[in-house]
Order: C-alpha cells, then sequence, then structure tokens
C-alpha cells in the first residue's frame, strides 16, 4: 500500500466551492476506489473504476465526481452540491482479479 | 446489493485474552472476505483475507473463520497485546455484480494491559 498517494493530507475549503483530492498509484493495479468515513463510522463506496475511461457510481456517489483518464489516477472532485462533505477520504486500488484492495493514506476534509 | 452487519461496535479484553468479531453478509453470491485494521488517523490495513473455498485461515494470532451456509465468518485473535487496540472492519465482496467491497461498521477493539 506504500504505493498509493493521496494528496494533500489535511484539505479546507468554504462552503460552496468545488474541491479535487488527488489518488495516484503506481502499482499497476486496475481496479481504483474511493470511501468516504465519517467520525466513529465504516467505509462508505463513493464511486469506483475497473479500468481507464470507465467507472460506477457506490453507495453514495451524489454531489461526487470522478475521471480516470490514466491507469495511475484517479481523482475525487467533491462539488458544492454535496450537502456535507467533511470526512475523511480514502482511496483504494487492487488488481481486481484476486480482490485484495489497499488503500493510501486518506485526505481529511473540512468545509466551513 | 451486499449488506454487511458486523458485532460487536465496541470490544474490551484484558492483554493475554482472546478477542472474536463476527459479521454477516446478505449476498449468497459474495466470495471474499476481507479484515482490515485501523489506527487512529491511519488508513485500514489488510490484516488476513478468506475465499470461499476455505473455511479457515490462520496467520499467527489471528484466523478467520468462513460458515457460508449461514453466511457470517469470524476474526479470531489470540494472545491480544495492547498494540492490537483498534478498529477492525469486515467485508465482503461477490464475484459478479459489483465489484467493490462493502464494509461492516466496525469494531472498536481496546486491550487493557
Amino acid at each position: 500500500d506504500g504505493g498509493i498517494t493521496q494528496s494533500p493530507k489535511y484539505l479546507f475549503r468554504k462552503e460552496g466551492q468545488n474541491v479535487t483530492l488527488s489518488c495516484e498509484q503506481n502499482l499497476n493495479h486496475d481496479a481504483m476506489y474511493w470511501y468516504r468515513q465519517d467520525p466513529g463510522q465504516g467505509l462508505r463506496l463513493i464511486y469506483y473504476s475497473q479500468i481507464v475511461n470507465d467507472f460506477q457510481k457506490g453507495d453514495i456517489a451524489e454531489g461526487y465526481s470522478v475521471s480516470r483518464e490514466k491507469k495511475e489516477s484517479f481523482p475525487l472532485t467533491v462539488t458544492s452540491a454535496q450537502k456535507n462533505p467533511t470526512a475523511f477520504y480514502l482511496c483504494a486500488s487492487g488488481t481486481g482479479a484476486n480482490y485484495e484492495q489497499y488503500f493510501g493514506p486518506g485526505t481529511r476534509l473540512t468545509v466551513t | 446489493g451486499e449488506n454487511v452487519e458486523q458485532h460487536p461496535s465496541t470490544l474490551s479484553v484484558q492483554e493475554g485474552d482472546s478477542a472474536v468479531i463476527k459479521c454477516t453478509y446478505s449476498d449468497s453470491a459474495s466470495n471474499y472476505f476481507p479484515w482490515y485494521k485501523q489506527e487512529l488517523g491511519k488508513r485500514p490495513q489488510l490484516i488476513i483475507d478468506i475465499r470461499s473455498n476455505v473455511g479457515e485461515k490462520k496467520d499467527q494470532r489471528i484466523a478467520v473463520t468462513l460458515n457460508k451456509t449461514a453466511k457470517h465468518f469470524s476474526l479470531h485473535i489470540t494472545e491480544t497485546q495492547p498494540e492490537d487496540s483498534a478498529v477492525y472492519f469486515c467485508a465482503a465482496r461477490a464475484q459478479g455484480g459489483r465489484r467493490a467491497l462493502t464494509f461492516g461498521s466496525g469494531t472498536r477493539l481496546q486491550v487493557q494491559p
């Protein structure tokens, strides 16, 4: 999982602004995922992508958008339409074939 | 879709005792069941996983058991140590359909020295 990076570690934004969270991996993994974690909560799936130029909505996709133009990169945009964006955002990647999934270090987003 | 329930939500044990965390899943097509450990403020780390063609898997002090008929799986930690204190998440994934993990709500394990 050392091959998955997320930046920045902490991010502060004003309400009404869009913000893009970075996720990069050098593990040659086909699949990439975005999860949201709220304090004391589990991980909820936002979006996932099995291959380049293709992605699917997860359980809480409203107010978020993604792109997968390169195998290594899967950025997440938190739009102003997301009603409660303050959370810990975790990116993950995996080969898809053997199902194992590894997480990046996360970005803690605070919107005020 | 898949639904994973995890119990208990908190668990406190004395150092050296065993800890057991249980999960149930709803989708009979699920065939991959990983467990993650998350320390405060850090990323979840994969600690052990099991596939549906296996009933039990061990790795030193941790083991996972799977009962496909009852659709439940458990994490067992023996000889617990203070460094085992963390939040543990179970997850499940089906072979077809949505190719992503569905997570349980987590168990906060506290090992008292």
